[in-house]
């Protein structure tokens, strides 16, 4: 069975804190992803990767970084959390050409800043 | 670029009654379509994909979704709904970009 795993369910941060959501794969998946879930918002796309070290901006970075150092994992990183950071995080990968294949997804991470 | 509006926020539906979504999405190519199932707490399941070929797409736990190029939509149907299709519905673009687009969401509540 294929899986996407996020390593935490919930967190709690503090105001300024450098805060890491990882994430693993091991369906040997080329493409890795971090979307941001808000109410009202879906899903919106903070940053993908297509192969190790290579990474691209999606809609919303600003605020984020990332980095994979091996194929199967993918990390975000919040350099100095703030309160509108606070939301569902959701990891997720998918095989070469994203668009035309299915994007399989963790179960999420809900991050509260405080 | 790439858009997907899906004009439902929330839909109350009986148990056994049908259900209907609606997706319409802007893509300047041939779209890769998708409709993903969130349940309470958990992560994102495909339902079903639309790529190319018959216009009519089956996909699991009963779901039905017909892309209309001209209407430029991709609507999600089920003939009758149960109580545990009650969830958060998106909607997903996608094109040769690695990039997926998606909806808003709609909330589907099922009464008995």
């Amino acid at each position: 069975d294929v899986k996407v795993t996020q390593s935490s369910r919930y967190l709690v941060k503090r105001t300024g804190e450098k805060v890491f959501l990882e994430c693993v794969q091991d369906m040997d998946h080329e493409n890795m992803f971090w979307y941001r879930q808000d109410p009202g918002l879906g899903l919106r796309l903070i940053y993908f990767s297509y192969d190790v070290k290579m990474k691209e901006k999606g809609d919303i970075p600003e605020g984020y970084s990332v980095s994979r150092e091996k194929k199967e994992r993918f990390s975000l990183i919040l350099e100095s959390a703030s309160t509108n950071q606070t939301s569902m995080y959701l990891c997720a990968s998918s095989l070469w050409g994203q668009g035309s294949t299915e994007a399989f997804f963790g179960q999420g991470t809900r991050l509260t800043v405080v | 670029a790439q858009s997907v509006t899906q004009p439902d926020i929330h839909i109350t539906v009986s148990e056994g009654a049908s259900l209907e979504l609606r997706c319409n999405y802007s893509y300047g190519a041939t779209p890769y379509l998708f409709w993903y199932v969130q349940s309470p707490g958990q992560g994102l399941q495909l339902l079903l994909k639309y790529f190319s070929g018959d216009t009519l797409v089956q996909g699991i736990k009963g779901f039905e979704a017909e892309f209309k190029r001209s209407q430029s939509s991709f609507n999600l149907r089920k003939p009758s709904v149960h109580w545990s299709d009650a969830a958060e519905y998106f909607c997903a673009v996608g094109g040769g970009d690695y990039k997926l687009s998606f909806g808003a969401g709609t909330t589907v509540t099922v009464r008995a």
